[in-house]
């Protein structure tokens, strides 16, 4: 089930601004995720941030974990026209399964 | 590594017909691969988990004899819509786990189903 939500949906940026999207979720988890989506196409991993993680660095992304306000955010980092994607955070639990959150539209203008 | 193909990308189908998807690991092994479907504009629904030899596990509201899922090897599994119908009609991708450890799932590209 969907326990990830997302905000804002939708995000609009100039070229070489910063983009920052939060995720809550409801129950405990082991790990939190953020995947990017291109139009049409599968998913793909940036970053996974374990709960006893509070901050989190790859290349231009920066993940921060709240685990007490079952919260997290993602920053991207002086942002390219190939950023323009859709990103969802996922958390997992035990059963390795992942919950998806609604997603993020970043659209990067040049 | 860790490319997961998924086959084929779209596929344009009868109602009434059955359509097979496949999903691959290409250079690792996966006991375990798990199948999405997604709706335009949104989120990931997880329909079920594919487990090699053994049955799939569907999620609550998935109809298991709808979608067939068959996880011959430990790298490849397949969802078969059975019966298509319009309402069939959606973006399926399928995700391998490449080690318990980790718990990163890799994803197939997708597949676009439209059932005529």
């Amino acid at each position: 089930s969907q326990q990830g939500e997302e905000d804002p949906q939708a995000l609009s940026i100039q070229e070489g601004e910063n983009a920052t999207m939060n995720c809550s979720y409801k129950t405990s988890i082991n790990n939190l995720q953020w995947y990017r989506q291109n139009s049409g196409r599968g998913l793909v991993h940036l970053i996974l941030i374990r709960s006893n993680e509070r901050e989190k660095h790859s290349g231009r992304l920066r993940v921060t974990l709240d685990t007490s306000k079952k919260s997290s955010s993602l920053l991207i980092t002086a942002s390219r026209a190939a950023d323009t994607a859709s990103y969802f955070c996922a958390t997992d639990g035990d059963d390795y399964k992942l919950s998806f959150g609604a997603g993020t539209t970043v659209t990067v203008r040049a | 590594g860790a490319v997961v193909s998924q086959h084929p990308s779209r596929v344009i189908c009868k109602s009434g017909t059955s359509v097979k998807i496949e999903c691959r690991s290409l250079d690792f092994q996966a006991t375990t691969m798990f199948w999405y479907r997604q709706f335009p504009k949104k989120s990931l629904m997880l329909m079920a988990t594919s487990n090699e030899g053994s049955k799939a596990t569907y999620e609550q509201g998935v109809e298991k004899d709808k979608f067939l899922i068959n996880h011959a090897s430990l790298t490849l599994s397949t969802l078969t819509v059975t019966s298509a119908h319009p309402e069939d009609s959606s973006f399926y991708i399928c995700s391998a786990l490449a080690g318990l450890a980790k718990n990163i799932q890799y994803f197939g590209a997708g597949t676009r189903l439209s059932v005529l």
